[in-house]
């Protein structure tokens, strides 16, 4: 069975500093991983994904997350936050096309 | 590209109270999606349509729940009686085909409130 743990439910950094969001994983096969990213009152937005190609995937607005199989983890980060980063993120575990697992999500605060 | 739209943004009604939400994919999606959001935690999936036939509902509460996708676009759930549990965003997407990797798209959410 697959499950997804975000390790985190708040986050704060202050702008300009490093972002680092985790997130693990459980699954019987070989996992898609995804991040989203939802702003208040906006839909949930594709960040990046993992389909088994490169371990390390970059997406947009400057983030990046590594598959770590050994560690089951793929956890994301972003080298510098900017105030418009503030949101609730969410990292997706799916095997094939009929099993979507979300985390619980972690709220980003940025601190000016 | 249009995206997924949704109807109402916004919903209060009392329990036991019936509701109907509408969801229009993005055109070509034969895939679509309703998932409901409670607050703090992440979308769990109610019901997957592929085109007009459901792919699967074995998270959708059938006594109260139901859902429709009848010419295999656009798409209603309903919820009748609604309980106060049911407070939530419903959140509707749509993609070419099953699974995250293939244009999955999300719409802006209904946000129901039963009071």
């Amino acid at each position: 069975a697959q499950s997804v743990t975000q390790l985190d439910s708040h986050v704060s950094v202050s702008e300009g500093t490093p972002v680092l969001l985790r997130c693990n994983y459980s699954s019987s096969y070989s996992p898609s991983l995804f991040w989203y990213v939802q702003h208040p009152n906006k839909g949930l937005q594709l960040l990046l994904k993992y389909t088994s190609a490169a371990t390390l995937v970059k997406g947009i607005n400057g983030f990046e997350a590594e598959f770590k199989k050994s560690e089951t983890s793929f956890h994301l980060t972003k080298p510098s936050a900017h105030m418009s980063d503030a949101a609730e993120y969410f990292c997706v575990v799916s095997e094939g096309d009929d099993k979507i697992i979300f985390g619980k999500g972690t709220r980003l605060h940025i601190l000016p | 590209e249009a995206g997924v739209a949704q109807s109402p943004r916004y919903k209060i009604i009392e329990k036991r109270q019936s509701v109907a939400f509408w969801c229009n994919p993005i055109s070509g999606h034969a895939t679509l999606y309703w998932y409901q959001q409670i607050l703090g935690q992440g979308p769990k999936l109610l019901i997957q349509f592929q085109n007009n036939g459901v792919v699967d509902d074995s998270q959708l509460p059938k006594d109260r729940f139901s859902a429709e996708r009848l010419k295999g676009v656009d798409s209603t759930l309903k919820i009748q009686p609604a309980k106060l549990e049911d407070s939530a965003v419903y959140l509707c997407a749509s993609s070419t085909s099953g699974g995250l990797s293939y244009g999955y798209t999300f719409g802006s959410g209904t946000r129901l409130t039963v009071v």
